[in-house]
C-alpha cells in the first residue's frame, strides 16, 4: 500500500447533515493537500499542510468546512451542515515536500440529497 | 491570483493523429508547471512537470511539452497517440516562490482515441 489511499470511496448524505472525510497520505510524505472537483469544473485547492506548521487554509469556502492533521499522518476533512452545492468528488494528495510532484488519491465522492 | 486555461473541453482523434492540448496560465510570478492524467477509474496521475532548465519537458508513455514563457503557455504533445491515451488531462500552475506547491488546475481535456 504505497498510495494515498481515502474513505469512503463513496457518500451520500442528506442536507443538513456533517461529514468527515479521510486521508490516509504516502508515509513520510511531509506536505498534504485537499482538493475537491465539482462536476465539469476543474480541481479546486481546499488546504494544505506541511509539517507541524500552521495549515494553509485559504482555499476553504466556507466556515462549514474544516480539516485536521495529526503530524505528519491521517488528515480529516469535516463538512458540517451539509448543502447541494457541497456536491462533488473530493481528492487528497501528499508530497514530499521537496519534489513538488504530488501523489494523489483515488478520491471520495461525495452527494449531497 | 492564479488561473489556468484549457481550451479544448474533448478532443476525439484517431489512433495514430497527433496530438497537442493547448494550456495557458495567466500568473505574474514564476510558475512550476504540471500535467496531470486521469485515466477512466483510475486517480490523477503526474505526466510531467517543468520547474526551470530545459523548456522541453519529456514525460512518462512519449508525452512532451514546452513551456513558452512569453506566450504564458505549456502545450502538451505527442506524436502519435495510442487508444490507450483515452483520458482526461489536466494542466496545473503552482507558485515556485511560495513554498507550498498548492496547485491552480485547469478544467481538464477529455481525450478520446479511436482505434
Amino acid at each position: 500500500g504505497a498510495g494515498v489511499s481515502q474513505s469512503p470511496s463513496n457518500k451520500v448524505t442528506e442536507k443538513g447533515k456533517d461529514v468527515e472525510l479521510r486521508c490516509d497520505p504516502i508515509s513520510g510524505h511531509t506536505a498534504l493537500y485537499w482538493y475537491r472537483q465539482r462536476l465539469g469544473q476543474g480541481l479546486e485547492f481546499l488546504i494544505y499542510f506541511q509539517g507541524n506548521s500552521a495549515p494553509d487554509k485559504s482555499g476553504l469556502p466556507s466556515d462549514r468546512f474544516s480539516a485536521e492533521r495529526t503530524g505528519e499522518s491521517v488528515s480529516t476533512l469535516t463538512i458540517q451542515r451539509t448543502q447541494q452545492e457541497d456536491s462533488a468528488v473530493y481528492l487528497c494528495a501528499s508530497s514530499s515536500g521537496t519534489s513538488g510532484d504530488e501523489y494523489f488519491g483515488p478520491g471520495t465522492r461525495l452527494t449531497v440529497t | 491570483a492564479q488561473s489556468v486555461s484549457q481550451h479544448n473541453h474533448h478532443v476525439i482523434l484517431s489512433e495514430a493523429a497527433s496530438l497537442e492540448l493547448g494550456c495557458n496560465y495567466s500568473y505574474g510570478g514564476t510558475v512550476n508547471l504540471f500535467w496531470y492524467v486521469q485515466y477512466p477509474g483510475q486517480h490523477l496521475q503526474l505526466l510531467l512537470k517543468y520547474f526551470s532548465g530545459d523548456p522541453l519537458v519529456k514525460g512518462i508513455k512519449g508525452f512532451e511539452a514546452e513551456f513558452i514563457k512569453s506566450k504564458f503557455s505549456f502545450n502538451l504533445r505527442k506524436p502519435s497517440v495510442q487508444w490507450s491515451d483515452t483520458a482526461e488531462y489536466f494542466c496545473a500552475v503552482s507558485d515556485s516562490g511560495a513554498g507550498s506547491y498548492q496547485l491552480t488546475f485547469g478544467k481538464g481535456t477529455k481525450l478520446s482515441v479511436i482505434p
